[in-house]
């Protein structure tokens, strides 16, 4: 198993400002995962995450808006940038063990105002 | 498309009574068949995985089925219990380097 730590659990945030949410696993892993889960809505990846290298984005999320950190194999930093109310949502960083089970941190709940 | 359905939407049950959530899938080609528990205000934990090669799992009063004919899944809850509430979200793997799928989930609330 992993345990990730994931902080903060939530926030209430001013439109136009960014908030930086931070990752920390309990073991060495190549790949973090960065998901946006909205309400009543599937879980979607925003980006992957290779310490080393850029992190790869999915389709409709660019790094201006999502600037991602990964300094080292147990740590990484998801911002939210320039926030505005459609950024309300609960953001998820996840790792995985082999190619069978998918570990994740408890989220952070953000709401934009 | 890949694509993750689940059904229902949502469902109320009284403590103690059985209930059985539905998945259906489209994904391909197929690695394994996730179930995982979302709590509210936390991150999903994994109930079962299953293969290709596997009908059945169990995990206490979860068993998860898989037909991977038909693309179907099913998880069920025996006997439940209050700290049941939560969402049940189905999640496919694709084979090679591809994102997991994720279907909406169940918003399943047990009351007594």
């Amino acid at each position: 198993s992993a345990v990730i730590s994931q902080k903060p659990s939530r926030d209430i945030c001013q439109r136009g400002t960014s908030l930086t949410i931070q990752c920390q696993v309990d073991s060495q892993v190549t790949m973090m995962f960065w998901y946006r889960q909205q309400p009543g809505q599937s879980l979607t990846l925003i980006a992957t995450a290779n310490q080393g290298s850029e992190a790869t984005y999915e389709s409709g999320f660019v790094i201006d808006k999502f600037p991602i950190s990964r300094p080292n194999l147990t740590f990484s930093t998801l911002t939210v940038s320039n926030m505005s109310p459609e950024d309300s949502s609960i953001y998820l960083c996840s790792v995985e063990r082999g190619n069978t089970e998918a570990f994740f941190g408890q989220g952070t709940r953000l709401t934009v105002v | 498309k890949n694509q993750v359905e689940q059904s229902p939407q949502s469902l109320i049950i009284l403590e103690g009574k059985n209930c059985t959530l539905q998945c259906n899938y489209t994904v391909s080609p197929f690695s394994n068949l996730r179930w995982y528990k979302q709590d509210t205000g936390r991150g999903p934990v994994s109930l079962t995985i299953m293969t290709f090669s596997e009908n059945t799992k169990s995990n206490g009063r979860y068993t998860a089925t898989l037909d991977a004919d038909t693309k179907q899944s099913s998880l069920h809850i025996t006997a439940s219990q209050l700290s049941d509430s939560a969402s049940y979200i189905c999640v496919v793997k694709a084979g090679g380097n591809t994102p997991l799928v994720f279907g909406k989930g169940t918003r399943l609330s047990v009351i007594a």
